[in-house]
């Protein structure tokens, strides 16, 4: 069972365009909800996190927008850049993300000039 | 952020061998994990790394084939043993840190032949 459900798989954006990236989860648990950016050869670097007391959260290009009742949170890349190409995840944890987290299944983002 | 390093980086071993790798932190955490991204796949936990105890395992997950040792609060070892080709996949250590979120290290990319 996916307790993270993150779409779409691939998004082709021209350069300057948005990036948009959705997730969905079930475990009305789940308090904690960060972005992670990997290029290939790397480690994933945290990008991004939001808790469920606020419904949006921006930091440079990058924003999280959470749908608490809807249980989904999605995020949006501005003015898209080649340099952005890489796999993004969504995840997911409990206790104020103080446990293990659970990974959507990522989404491999090509910016195009 | 924690600084994460891990050893070796990538490595090509044969079957039915073993293989430790290392993770060092540069400041004491007292969270740390392992997980396993298969190729082109997303991130699953395999255990959560307990100093001066046995880690937790998640589903799936053994200690006789995943052994991981946790000395002190700044080093861990994840020991892949009797190794298969299935095992191909890339280890990442993980952290956490007080309310900064949870950090990756680079990766150790394995190949099983």
């Amino acid at each position: 069972q996916q307790q993270v459900k993150q779409s779409p798989q691939s998004l082709i954006v021209q350069k300057g365009g948005i990036s948009i990236i959705n997730c969905a989860y079930e475990n009305t648990a789940f308090d904690y909800f960060p972005w992670y950016q990997q290029f290939p050869g790397k480690g994933p670097a945290l990008l991004i996190a939001i808790r469920p007391d606020v419904s949006e959260k921006k930091e440079g290009r990058f924003t999280i927008s959470f749908n608490k009742s809807a249980k989904q949170f999605s995020l949006h890349i501005m003015d898209s850049q080649p340099g952005d190409s890489a796999t993004y995840f969504c995840a997911a944890s409990t206790g104020s993300g103080n446990t293990p987290l659970v990974f959507g299944k990522g989404t491999r983002l090509s910016v195009i000039a | 952020s924690a600084v994460i390093s891990q050893k070796p980086s990538r490595d090509i071993c044969q079957r039915g061998t073993s293989l430790t790798i290392q993770c060092q932190v540069d400041s004491q955490v007292t969270m740390m994990f392992w997980y396993r991204q298969q190729p082109g796949q997303s991130l699953t936990l395999i255990a959560t790394a307990n100093q001066g105890s046995e880690a937790t395992y998640e589903s799936g997950f053994v200690i006789d084939k995943f052994p991981i040792s946790r000395p002190n609060l700044t080093f861990s070892t994840l020991t892949v043993s009797n190794m298969s080709p299935e095992d191909s996949s890339i280890y990442l250590c993980s952290v956490l840190t007080g309310g900064l979120g949870q950090f990756f290290g680079p990766g150790t990319r394995l190949t099983v032949l």
